[in-house]
This record gives C-alpha cells, sequence and structure tokens, in this order.
C-alpha cells in the first residue's frame, strides 16, 4: 500500500540556518503530494502542495519539488525563523477525495 | 478567515466513559473527515463524509466508536466505552468537494482516558 517516510526528528537549528527535512513516498499511482505543519496546541495547516511529478510548492519560504525518479519531497527553507518551530507533516493523497496518508512528522526547534 | 471549529479542546473521562467530540466545518465544505493522532505519529483517518453520508469507515473501530453527520453539516464522533489507549488527538478537518484534495483542519480534541 501507499506509504509515507520522513526523517525522524528533532531538528535543532539556530535561527537563519538551511533546513532540510527528508520525506519519501511508495505509491501505486500519481498521488498530489502535501506538507503541513502543525504549531503547538493547533492543527495542522496546510504549508504547500504540488500535484505532479517535476512541480514545485512554494509558500512563505519554504519549498519543496515533486520528485518522480527518487520518489520524494524534501521540505527546504533557506533561512529558519523561531517562528518556525513546529512538527512537519509529509502527506500523499489521490484527486477524486481518497483518504490522505501523512508520515509520522518531523519536530524543528529553532533557536535564537 | 472561516475556520473548523471543534469541541472541547480539551476531555479527561475515566475508561469505560463515553465521550463525544463535536466539528463544524467550513461552510459549504461537503467533505468531513475524522483523524486521530496519537503523540509522535501522524493524523490516521477514522471515517469520511460526504454531506450525510459516509464514504470511507474501514479504519474507525465500529465495536466502540460512532460518528454522524445527520444535516450534512456539523458531525459528532462518540467513543463507547472508551479505552485507556483511546488518548490521542481527534481531529477534524473538511474540503470544498470530494474531488479536492486540499483539506482544512480544526484544532482538535485532545482526550485523555485515565
Amino acid at each position: 500500500g501507499d506509504s509515507v517516510t520522513q526523517m525522524e526528528g528533532p531538528v535543532t537549528l539556530s535561527e537563519e540556518a538551511f533546513l532540510t527535512i527528508n520525506c519519501t513516498y511508495t505509491a501505486t499511482g500519481y498521488p498530489s503530494l502535501f506538507w503541513y505543519v502543525q504549531y503547538p496546541g493547533e492543527g495542522l495547516q496546510l504549508l504547500l502542495k504540488a500535484t505532479k511529478a517535476d512541480d514545485k510548492g512554494s509558500n512563505k519560504g519554504f519549498e519543496a519539488t515533486y520528485r518522480k525518479e527518487t520518489t520524494s519531497f524534501h521540505l527546504e527553507k533557506g533561512s529558519v525563523q523561531v517562528s518556525d518551530s513546529a512538527v512537519y507533516f509529509c502527506a500523499l493523497s489521490y484527486t477524486g477525495g481518497f483518504k490522505t496518508i501523512f508520515g509520522a512528522g518531523t519536530r524543528l526547534f529553532v533557536k535564537a | 478567515e472561516a475556520e473548523v471549529a471543534q469541541s472541547p479542546r480539551y476531555k479527561i473521562t475515566e475508561k469505560s466513559q463515553a465521550v463525544a467530540f463535536w466539528c463544524d466545518p467550513i461552510s459549504g465544505h461537503a467533505t468531513l473527515y475524522w483523524y486521530r493522532q496519537i503523540l509522535g505519529q501522524g493524523p490516521e483517518l477514522l471515517v469520511q463524509f460526504q454531506d450525510e453520508s459516509v464514504v470511507d469507515d474501514s479504519q474507525l473501530p465500529k465495536d466502540r466508536f460512532s460518528a454522524e453527520r445527520l444535516k450534512g453539516v456539523d458531525s459528532t464522533l462518540k467513543i463507547q466505552p472508551a479505552e485507556l489507549g483511546d488518548s490521542a488527538m481527534y481531529l477534524c478537518a473538511s474540503s470544498l468537494a470530494r474531488g479536492s484534495n486540499e483539506q482544512y483542519f480544526g484544532p482538535g480534541t485532545r482526550l485523555t482516558v485515565t
């Protein structure tokens, strides 16, 4: 079946450091890929998405490219801020409203 | 900005008791989802509604969990009886239509079973 694997956290960075959170997926078809962010005590918020191979999703300085050849969707940001501290979830789903499959999440701590 | 509402935000209950959670999706959103998120894990779908109909409840433990969305708007998830292993965050999400896979999440209800 389909699955999503993320790098284990926590990831601890200093402010203005470069961020990469790795995500790989296994899929039987051609899903859309997502990154969601969860701040403490809150629900998940959609951060960015990509719907087909080679698409790049971007938002708030974060970006991720849908790589079919490596089945990856790594999240990157050039310069993190303390306010980026949160848990980040990689996910996949298919159009037609089928269920979304989430990775286990990666916690990011950014120190001032 | 429209949001998904959930209540209560926190619930502590003793095992074998009944507990219920409520969700009000964004107005006009036809599809509603209930997820369970165990600490340190990603959300797992429990049940998906399209309007008032269940379209996926394959992961819902039907011996103790039930969900309804009677008028196709707000929804209630119930657990009876609660077990220690049910302690988790229960998240509600909605999307505009079944064809849309962009979901909007509520703040969740954190359940602790003692």
